[in-house]
């Protein structure tokens, strides 16, 4: 048990649609990651959030978007869903300047319809 | 550029050794080892930072050789509970875990 919590479990939606999904970091951290996983594939950095603002992104498009609030829960947000953005999206979380170690939580798998 | 794991997958009984390798085309600040078994989230193993260094807890251990961008995880006197796939993901700046994961290995035990 990592203490980083993601809701929902598991999402359908249909394509065109927007989603959001949540996440919780472990206590004392005040980074959050987030992070695509296609079937058989390592996960793909999407962004990452510290002080509530976007610390870096990785290669996807602006329809993937995200906050970070005071209590340093993120959001992930997805407008304009793809069949290609089914997949188990993980969030991490970890304590930026410390070089330490990032714990994920157990996911989102959203399907697109 | 994600890092490249070998062997992809490697089938091992019970109480035999194991070693997954990681390679890097990118200088390194630190790697980190995940077990991932299927449907579940990653499950962070240990960190290994710039310094080459080399750490171990029980019967898993890994080394980190920062001049040739290369990391490798040792697994010894393998469970049946160590079955997943691993994954390595590295990182390029100090305390920013911004992983790039590589293309995993898939361990399987048999008894």
């Amino acid at each position: 048990e990592t203490g980083v919590t993601q809701s929902p479990t598991h999402l359908i939606k249909t394509r065109g649609q927007q989603v959001t999904l949540r996440c919780s970091s472990q206590s004392g951290h005040n980074t959050v990651s987030w992070y695509q996983q296609a079937l058989g594939q390592g996960p793909q950095f999407i962004f990452q959030y510290y002080r509530e603002e976007e610390n870096g992104r990785g290669n996807f498009p602006p329809r993937f978007s995200g906050l970070q609030f005071p209590n340093y829960s993120s959001e992930l947000n997805v407008n304009a869903l793809e069949l290609d953005d089914s997949a188990l999206y993980l969030c991490a979380s970890s304590v930026t300047g410390k070089g330490t170690e990032a714990f994920f939580g157990q996911g989102t798998r959203l399907t697109v319809v | 550029q994600q890092p490249v794991q070998s062997p992809q997958a490697v089938i091992l009984r019970e109480g035999e050794d194991a070693v997954i390798n990681c390679s890097s085309s990118k200088a390194l600040y630190s790697v980190h080892w995940y077990r991932q078994k299927h449907g579940e989230a990653p499950v962070f193993l240990m960190i290994l930072l710039k310094g080459g260094e080399q750490k171990g807890h029980e019967k898993i251990s890994a080394s980190f050789n920062e001049k040739k961008q290369q990391s490798s995880l040792y697994l010894t006197a393998s469970q049946l509970s160590y079955s997943g796939t691993y994954f390595c993901g590295t990182g390029t700046n100090f305390g920013n875990e911004k992983l790039t994961f590589g293309t995993g290995t898939r361990l399987t035990i048999i008894p």
